[in-house]
């Protein structure tokens, strides 16, 4: 059973970088698309962004200033940071596998960007 | 603003068929085969209904089911249940670099 669990800090202080990772088990990293999403409180959805196995990634164009996304294959985990943060960033971040339909999802993680 | 445009609600009986448009462009879901839907109940993670405009994950029951005109997608819900009360979203990926979300649909069950 593929399992995604995203881990970091819940809280970031505005102009920082928020960093997360998302820990895969079930199947190796080295296949398939990963993804990050997010969500602000009571609102929709937003993909920020992929990283395909081979390392190639493609980000959403309105945060792509801001935004990396990287594999690490020791530890079959991925991670996102996203700098210069401020309060419109506070959201339920996700992680998630696939090109098209991603499945499964992550848990989700709380990220406020609070002084 | 999102990139593409859901109806905020939509409703009906048990028992009955309701279907939640996704308006885009060419440049979206007027020119990919990427089209998903996705159903989030509340405070819960997102689960994928429908992928690739039409195709249906192991486990989702066939009264879900998508479609594709122009430039809009449809999902449609038969033979609605009270479990089907949800927000439901989709996607598209606009060009080959890109992909983007509706605003979502809060679907009720009356």
């Amino acid at each position: 059973q593929v399992q995604l669990q995203e881990s970091g800090p819940g809280l970031v202080k505005p102009s920082e970088t928020l960093s997360l990772t998302c820990t895969v088990s079930g199947v190796s990293i080295n296949s398939h698309y990963w993804n990050w999403i997010r969500q602000p409180p009571g609102k929709g959805l937003e993909w920020i962004g992929n990283i395909y196995y081979s390392g190639g990634t493609k980000y959403n164009p309105s945060l792509k200033s801001r935004v990396t996304i990287s594999l690490d294959t020791s530890k079959n985990q991925f991670s996102l940071k996203l700098s210069s943060v401020t309060a419109a960033d506070t959201a339920v971040y996700y992680c998630g596998r696939g090109y098209s339909g991603f499945d499964p999802w992550g848990q989700g993680t709380l990220v406020t960007v609070s002084s | 603003q999102s990139a593409l445009t859901q109806p905020p609600s939509a409703s009906g009986s048990p028992g009955q068929s309701v279907t939640i448009s996704c308006t885009g462009t060419s440049s979206d879901v007027g020119g990919s085969n990427f089209v998903s839907w996705y159903q989030q109940h509340p405070g819960k993670v997102p689960k994928v209904l429908i992928y690739e405009v039409t195709k249906r994950p192991s486990g989702v029951p066939d009264r879900f089911s998508g479609s594709k005109s122009g430039n809009t997608a449809s999902l449609t819900v038969s033979g609605l249940q009270a479990e089907d009360e949800a927000d439901y979203y989709c996607s598209s990926y606009a060009g080959t670099n890109n992909l983007v979300f509706g605003g979502g649909t809060k679907l009720t069950v009356l």
